[in-house]
């Protein structure tokens, strides 16, 4: 499975938007980019999956470059509950359903 | 729709005793997957099953750890003796497999089971 590299931290403010970026410069063709949110005493929660361009849902955008070797989470006008941490992880999910997370990126927002 | 159900919430308890955690994945899941978190480590995979079937054990940290999946609505992982360094949050997910492609997500996971060891 593809190693992921994304800051160990950000800072922000309520109101602002927010983008983290990671880095996979060994994603394979059949992978998909997927990130989770993880807040405090809780399992991570999945927010977005994509192979490439742009996805959006009601909750974030995921920007895929062409190369995709890297990704962009955006979350706009972020909150005080959406500080928490953030993982981004690679995959087939057609050949494993198995996800190995990284440090990832703990987001801070402050009032 | 309940969610991945994960039994006890904490437990604390003395080295050398067996601990027991317990999951209860969504009905209709085809996989099943046990995580450990620690500050140190981060969120580690131990162990996964396809429809009950162990299918990579090899995040198992060493033979004191055990895991079951006597059917698919119940899985087991259990610490037998358990030593203080067991001390993490303990997680399980499962995963719908192939519905994947009708849109639903890779993983859902439980709240997870912190454990304490004395």
């Amino acid at each position: 499975l593809a190693k992921t590299t994304q800051p160990i931290s950000m800072d922000s403010y309520e109101g602002q938007e927010v983008n983290i970026t990671c880095s996979h410069n060994n994603i394979a063709t059949n992978d998909y980019i997927t990130w989770y949110q993880q807040f405090p005493s809780q399992g991570p929660r999945f927010i977005i999956q994509g192979y490439k361009t742009k996805v959006t849902n009601e909750v974030a955008s995921l920007f895929i470059p062409a190369d995709r070797k890297s990704s962009t989470l955006s979350l706009p006008r972020v909150s005080l509950s959406d500080t928490a941490v953030y993982y981004c992880l690679v995959g087939d999910p057609r050949s494993s359903y198995k996800l190995i997370f990284g440090s990832g990126t703990r987001l801070l927002v402050r009032p | 729709d309940a969610g991945v159900i994960q039994s006890p919430r904490h437990e604390v308890t003395e080295m050398g005793q067996e601990v027991t955690l317990r999951c209860k994945p969504i009905s209709g899941h085809d996989y099943l997957f046990w995580y450990r978190q620690t500050m140190m480590r981060g969120l580690e995979l131990l162990i996964y099953f396809n429809n009950n079937v162990p299918i990579d054990d090899s995040g198992m940290p060493e033979d004191r750890f055990s895991a079951k999946m006597p059917n698919a609505s119940f899985s087991t992982l259990k610490i037998q003796p358990s030593e203080p360094r067991d001390s993490a949050v303990y997680f399980c997910a499962s995963s719908p497999g192939t519905k994947v492609w009708q849109g639903d997500q890779p993983q859902h996971f439980g709240d997870g089971t912190r454990l304490s060891i004395l």
